[in-house]
């Protein structure tokens, strides 16, 4: 079936050192989106990705959309304890159903 | 996120009970899901519904029921068919196709 894989699933990085994760599809996407949850809590927001190609930015975080809207990344620069978590990707998959990616949890030792 | 409640947070299931989990939203949103997550693990899809009086199984129906009688309530039965309960629920609402989910707090289900 239609799926949204993304990897790693874990990642241990030292504080300062960057991060990313990536996604991808097995059919084109319409747009990706991008989640966060902090530990014990729920999945929040962070960004809509819908162009082919589309990067944007938020401090230290870069998102990318592919060119053929199959796949994406998230990199973290300079990572800090506060981008503990793990972080999800998510795409449309049949109208409004929305298929998240397994996850991505990222540790930062300090 | 304000706007999504789940309601309770922590809920205990006898082998045999049916159990229900309840999920208002104040967002006036049209959409509604329920996800099922386990430790270490993605969001798995059990239920969505785009409007009132109308929902779709996920991938993960089975043993699990839900109603949309309200625009502003879609509570989760998870009936005694379910034999492997034990995860965090969240419920997520969103507007009119493809805009972002904004989800409630969980609620964690255990079987005694």
């Amino acid at each position: 079936g239609q799926q949204v894989m993304q990897i790693p699933q874990y990642q241990h990085v030292q504080e300062g050192e960057d991060f990313t994760t990536y996604c991808n599809s097995s059919t084109t996407l319409s747009n990706i989106q991008w989640y966060k949850q902090r530990p014990g809590g729920h999945p929040v927001f962070l960004i809509q990705l819908v162009k082919s190609g589309e990067v944007k930015k938020q401090k230290r975080l870069t998102f990318q959309f592919g060119e053929a809207k199959k796949n994406s990344s998230l990199h973290i620069t300079a990572t800090q304890t506060t981008d503990v978590g793990t972080y999800f990707c998510a795409g449309p998959l049949g109208g409004n159903k929305l298929v998240f990616g397994a996850g991505t949890i990222l540790r930062v030792k300090s | 996120d304000g706007g999504i409640t789940q309601s309770p947070k922590y809920l205990f299931r006898k082998e045999g009970q049916n159990v229900t989990l309840s999920c208002e939203q104040n967002l006036n949103h049209d959409a509604m899901y329920w996800y099922r997550q386990d430790p270490g693990q993605g969001l798995r899809l059990i239920y969505y519904s785009q409007i009132v009086n109308d929902f779709q199984k996920g991938d993960i129906a089975e043993g699990y029921s839900v109603s949309r009688e309200k625009k502003e309530s879609f509570p989760l039965t998870v009936t005694s068919a379910q034999k492997n309960p034990t995860a965090f629920y969240l419920c997520a609402a969103t507007g009119t196709g493809n805009e972002k989910l904004f989800f409630g707090s969980g609620t964690q289900l255990s079987v005694l």
